[in-house]
């Protein structure tokens, strides 16, 4: 039982490349989210997903796109990335009727 | 939508000395309050929880105290110890009358705790 895991771990972008991060989740959880993680603002909801093939967007998802085609995989992309997305990534997922997240590990993006 | 203030940014205290963090909330209507630790690089992790059918809730060394009329809820570190040291977050979100969650957790800044032996 994995939980939740993200990948890749590291990553380091030009200014105007692409990418997708990946999230999955074995515990059968409806509900993933995407935060992102900046020094002294906490983390900020970026989108998320209630169920296979529902997105909504959260705080902050200028500049970002997520697809849920499957229950147990949230995927987010960035199609131009700009300096303004260096962040730590945070993917998490919960169970309709939890009081809490189960959070991945982590992405820490560059984008230089 | 919902706004959670929280202070202070860094705390720093002496090993075996009380800790005590501080968020504020704007929608009345929330009802859940989760504490999560995050050590430096790892994940964070849920530490406790309070809903707001309690005023105070306790586990070990530390404890949630809620008061909805000011919006405000707080946790209490006791006898601190060197790994406590972390950052802590608080955040607020609404379940809905039957006690599933809408699910979406707003965040805190997040709070430096420092213990020093």
């Amino acid at each position: 039982n994995a939980g939740v895991t993200q990948t890749p771990k590291f990553r380091v972008l030009k200014t105007g490349q692409s990418m997708t991060l990946l999230c999955a989740q074995d515990m059968n959880h409806e509900y993933m989210y995407w935060y992102r993680q900046d020094p002294g603002m906490g983390l900020r909801l970026i989108h998320y997903s209630v169920g296979e093939g529902t997105t909504a967007k959260g705080e902050v998802p200028d500049g970002y796109n997520v697809s849920r085609l499957k229950k147990q995989n949230f995927l987010l992309g960035l199609e131009s990335a700009a300096p303004s997305q260096t962040s730590v990534y945070f993917c998490a997922s919960s169970l309709i009727g939890s009081y809490g997240y189960t959070f991945g590990s982590g992405t820490r993006l560059t984008v230089v | 939508g919902e706004n959670v203030e929280q202070h202070p940014s860094t705390l720093s205290v002496q090993e075996g000395d009380s800790a005590v963090i501080k968020c504020t909330y704007s929608d009345s209507a929330s009802n859940y309050f989760p504490w999560y630790k995050q050590e430096l690089g790892k994940r964070p992790q849920l530490i406790i929880d309070i809903r707001s059918n309690v005023g105070e809730k306790k586990d070990q060394r530390i404890a949630v105290t809620l008061n909805k009329t000011a919006k405000h809820f707080s946790l209490h570190i006791t006898e601190t110890q060197p790994e406590d040291s972390a950052v802590y977050f608080c955040a607020a979100s609404l379940l809905n009358a039957g006690g599933t969650s809408y699910g979406k957790l707003t965040f805190g800044q997040g709070t430096i705790l420092t213990v020093h032996p």
